[in-house]
C-alpha cells in the first residue's frame, strides 16, 4: 500500500516565478492538507481540501492556491514567489470517514527560491 | 502568547530513562490533540492521538489537562531510536478546525 507521495522532491525557482507541487494521498484517504515547514519550525497549515473544495485555510496570502481532483490527488500553486517561500512543503492525507486531523504525511517537496 | 508552545530542548537522556514533554495551548476551546514524531529531514509521522482520559501505547503515554491547557507525552525506557523531534498538534474550534503545530521538542537518547 503506497503512502502519500509528492513530486517533485526538490525544486529551485527564481523570485517572481510560479510553482506547482503535486500530492497523491494514501489509498482510502479523501482529505488532503498542505503545510509549509521552515527550518527549525513546526509545519504551518496552508489549507485543506475535501470533495474538491477548500474546506479550511490558514493564514497564507492568496498567492497560495490549490486544487483537488476527483481521484483525491491535489496540487499546491504558489505565484509570485518570494525568498521567504523557501521551505519544505508537506502534503498530508486523512482517511475517509475519520478525523481529518489524523494525518499521514508525504516526504515533502523542498522549495528553494533564489 | 503563541497558540501552541513547546520547549525546543534538546532533552538529552540516557537509554532506559523516562522523559516527559509538555505542550501548552492558548485556545481553551481546542478539540483535537495529537503527538507526531519527526526524524531529521523526514516527514512528521503520527505517534498517537491524545484523549481526554489519557491513553497509552506501549512505552508512550499521552495525557490532556484541559484545566491547565496542556498535553503531555511520557516515554518510558527510552531507546536510541526514540531520538527525534516530537511535535504536538492542537486543532482550534469555533467552526474553523485549523490544526496548529508546535515547533517541536528535540529528544536525544544516548548510550
Amino acid at each position: 500500500d503506497a503512502g502519500v507521495t509528492q513530486s517533485p522532491t526538490h525544486l529551485i525557482k527564481t523570485r517572481g516565478q510560479q510553482v506547482t507541487l503535486r500530492c497523491s494521498p494514501k489509498s482510502g484517504h479523501d482529505t488532503v492538507s498542505w503545510y509549509q515547514q521552515a527550518l527549525g519550525q513546526g509545519p504551518q497549515f496552508i489549507f485543506q481540501y475535501y470533495e474538491e473544495e477548500e474546506r479550511q485555510r490558514g493564514n497564507f496570502p492568496d498567492r497560495f492556491s490549490g486544487h483537488q481532483f476527483p481521484n483525491y490527488s491535489s496540487e499546491l500553486n504558489v505565484n509570485a514567489l518570494l525568498l521567504g517561500d523557501s521551505a519544505l512543503y508537506l502534503c498530508a492525507s486523512s482517511p475517509r470517514g475519520g478525523n481529518p486531523y489524523e494525518q499521514y504525511f508525504g516526504p515533502g517537496t523542498r522549495l528553494t527560491v533564489t | 502568547r503563541k497558540e501552541v508552545e513547546q520547549d525546543p530542548g534538546p532533552f538529552n537522556v540516557p537509554e532506559g530513562a523516562t522523559v516527559a514533554f509538555n505542550c501548552t495551548y492558548s485556545n481553551s476551546a481546542s478539540q483535537s490533540f495529537f503527538w507526531y514524531r519527526q526524524d531529521c529531514r523526514k516527514e512528521p509521522k503520527l505517534l498517537m492521538s491524545v484523549y481526554s482520559s489519557g491513553n497509552e501505547d506501549g512505552r508512550f503515554t499521552a495525557q490532556l489537562n484541559r484545566a491547565s491547557q496542556y498535553i503531555s507525552l511520557l516515554i518510558r525506557d527510552s531507546k536510541l531510536s526514540d531520538s527525534a523531534t516530537y511535535l504536538c498538534v492542537v486543532s482550534s474550534s469555533g467552526g474553523s478546525y485549523i490544526p496548529t503545530f508546535g515547533r517541536g521538542t528535540s529528544l536525544i537518547v544516548h548510550p
